[in-house]
């Protein structure tokens, strides 16, 4: 069954460091999401992309964060300078038109 | 965006105990989706259900647009069903689906 993936699946990065969260969508998806999940609290939406650019992005998703389709199969989240408090799980997902299926998750521990 | 409460916040079952959780949305939806998260973090897909009533073994789950509201029916609960349950819906306008704050859920043998 075709599944979204993720890596790495845990990532620890010193305070100010930049680091690349990593997915490869659903094959034949056409949106994709990325989402993060703060220690035991819910899922909170970050952007949406669709075209070849982003369709949708929350307050969350400030200057720092940024996402790019670099070729036909992956899916990037970078965070350029990393504060503790990016410390979270990050879901990326993807949807052809309707149902949208979650990765396992990367846990970035900024230290 | 779309505004999601879920009751209970927390469940606790014995083995063998039915269950019904709620989700009660803000504004019209074009897409509703529950999502069991296991202890290792997983979200797992459970139901996409926009509208209307779908049964998927001992799950089942109802949603009434118009007024609103999504259930999620646990039957026969077992160990395995523990975990965080999450409504998330998405607004007619907007790419995103909206997650509850989820119920957590405890069965006990």
């Amino acid at each position: 069954e075709p599944e979204v993936t993720q890596t790495p699946s845990h990532q620890v990065t010193q305070m100010g460091q930049e680091v690349i969260l990593r997915c490869v969508p659903i094959s034949n998806h056409l949106y994709f999401y990325w989402y993060r999940q703060i220690l035991g609290q819910k899922v909170e939406f970050l952007v949406s992309f669709y075209n070849n650019e982003i369709s949708e992005k929350s307050e969350i998703f400030d200057d720092q964060f940024s996402v790019e389709r670099p070729d036909g199969s992956n899916f990037t989240l970078k965070i350029r300078s990393t504060k503790l408090e990016d410390s979270a799980m990050y879901f990326c997902a993807s949807m052809l038109g309707t149902e949208a299926f979650f990765g396992q998750g990367t846990r970035l521990t900024v230290v | 965006g779309i505004q999601v409460e879920q009751s209970p916040p927390d469940l606790i079952l014995q083995e063998g105990a039915n269950s019904t959780l709620r989700c009660n949305f803000s504004d019209s939806v074009n897409n509703l989706q529950w999502f069991h998260q296991n202890p290792w973090g997983q979200l797992i897909n459970l139901f996409y259900i926009p509208s209307g009533t779908k049964q998927n073994g001992r799950l089942s789950a109802t949603t009434v647009a118009t007024e609103r509201y999504s259930l999620l029916y646990i039957s026969s609960s077992q160990t395995t069903d523990s975990g965080v349950y999450f409504c998330a819906p998405k607004g007619d306008s907007g790419y995103a689906l909206n997650f509850g704050k989820g119920t957590s859920l405890l069965v006990t043998p």
